[in-house]
């Protein structure tokens, strides 16, 4: 089974912290993504990566980074946390054009 | 650019009924689409695809969708709603995205299924 796995499943943190939001992935995929989902608005893409050390712009990337030094492991980080990233944040792993292997999801919360 | 449109974010049904979740996509290429569930705090599983070939497709649960290229719709159902179904359906449609050598996916809004025992 691909396994798509998120650090930690809550977070809470203070306004100003950075923080780290931390996804592997099992099976070498190529592609990986990181989404936010608010209620009403649905997934919505922050930061994606096609290979090691690339990444892409999605919809929503102000306030957001990201890291992939190695093809199994992508990062975002929140440079300084604020209030309305307050949110959950869903990992998700493909290759090509096949369906997407989600993670559990992280339920961040900033204060 | 892709889209995708699910009509009702909030869909009542009863145990027994039939359900159907609506979705319509926009693509410049015939795309591939997904159909995916998310029960509460949880991450989001695959119900089903399209790819190519047979356009009514069968996926786990009971659940099927047909891709209708004429009305660029791929809805869902299921002949028969259990409480179980309770949770939220998400669609969505995947293409090619020009010069980068990937490929972008694109999810609807979501709807979230009631089952009223």
């Amino acid at each position: 089974d691909v396994k798509v796995t998120q650090s930690s499943r809550y977070l809470v943190k203070r306004t100003g912290e950075k923080v780290f939001l931390e996804c592997v992935q099992d099976m070498d995929h190529e592609n990986m993504f990181w989404y936010r989902q608010d209620p009403g608005l649905g997934l919505r893409l922050i930061y994606f990566s096609y290979d090691v050390k690339m990444k892409e712009k999605g919809d929503i990337p102000e306030g957001y980074s990201v890291s992939r030094e190695k093809k199994e492991r992508f990062s975002l980080i929140l440079e300084s946390a604020s209030t309305n990233q307050t949110s959950m944040y869903l990992c998700a792993s493909r290759d090509s054009n096949t369906e997407a292997f989600f993670g559990q999801g992280t339920r961040l919360t900033v204060v | 650019a892709q889209s995708v449109t699910q009509l009702g974010s909030h869909v009542s049904v009863s145990e027994g009924a039939l359900v159907l979740l609506r979705c319509n996509y926009s693509s410049s290429v015939p795309p591939y689409l997904f159909w995916y569930v998310q029960y509460p705090n949880q991450g989001l599983q695959l119900l089903l695809k399209y790819t190519t070939g047979a356009t009514l497709v069968k996926g786990i649960n009971g659940f099927e969708a047909e891709f209708k290229k004429s009305e660029t719709s791929f809805h869902l159902t299921k002949p028969s709603a259990h409480m179980s179904d309770a949770a939220e359906y998400f669609c969505a449609v995947s293409e090619a995205l020009a010069g980068a050598g990937s490929y972008q996916l694109t999810f609807g809004k979501g709807t979230k299924l009631s089952v009223i025992p």
